[in-house]
């Protein structure tokens, strides 16, 4: 099936860094939706995102939905070691009504 | 708060045995889904259901089949487990008409 391109695949950085990932595709989405994963749990909702150019926070993290609808961008600023884990990218088609298609994931790693 | 539970954390079982791992929700959600996650492939839909007895095809069904008796609960079958079937299962559930889908925390499954 059809998958979204993410990248980085994994980061390591300094607490207190800004992070940047991003999704990108050749098809057109109406919604994407931002999941974090904790090591051993399910992938918990961050951000929904439903129309294009739309840029949405939640606390530390801003996620924007693409004016082209093929891209998504989430950032993290000022990182703490609570953040983590492997974020996920995942988009909802124009043509499908249930199907999420789901980025490989960010694993995201703070040096010690 | 959606909670979505699933029944076992960590699961081991042997080449051939029948395997059930039960998801239960309590957000009386239509739309319940059954992932399978893998190291860098993300997350994988191996089957979904609409609503009550209704089941449709995911992209990795193959091996697996589903049962949906009540509203609230919705069970991913091993027929005949393999060692390729050992993966962390997803269940998610989802309210009809939006997109967001909220995850348990996952079944570990083990095949020896």
């Amino acid at each position: 099936g059809q998958q979204l391109n993410q990248s980085p695949q994994s980061m390591f950085i300094q607490e207190g860094e800004d992070v940047s990932m991003n999704c990108t595709s050749s098809s057109i989405f109406n919604t994407w939706l931002w999941y974090k994963q904790d090591p051993g749990e399910g992938p918990v909702l961050l951000i929904a995102l439903y129309k294009a150019g739309e840029l949405t926070s939640n606390g530390r993290l801003t996620a924007q939905f693409g004016i082209t609808r093929k891209d998504s961008f989430l950032n993290i600023s000022a990182s703490i070691p609570s953040d983590v884990g492997i974020y996920f990218c995942a988009g909802q088609l124009g043509d499908s009504n249930y199907q999420l298609i789901w980025g490989a994931g960010t694993k995201l790693i703070i040096k010690p | 708060d959606v909670k979505v539970t699933q029944s076992s954390r960590y699961l081991v079982k042997r080449t051939g045995e029948k395997v059930f791992l039960e998801c239960v929700q309590d957000m009386d959600h239509e739309n319940m889904f059954w992932y399978r996650q893998d190291p860098g492939l993300g997350l994988r839909l191996i089957y979904f259901s609409y609503d009550v007895k209704m089941k449709e095809k995911g992209d990795i069904p193959e091996g697996y089949s589903v049962s949906r008796e009540k509203k609230e609960r919705f069970s991913l079958i091993l027929e005949s487990a393999s060692t390729n079937q050992t993966s962390m299962y997803l269940c998610a559930s989802r309210n009809r008409g939006t997109y967001e889908q909220y995850f348990g925390p996952g079944t570990r499954l083990t095949v020896t």
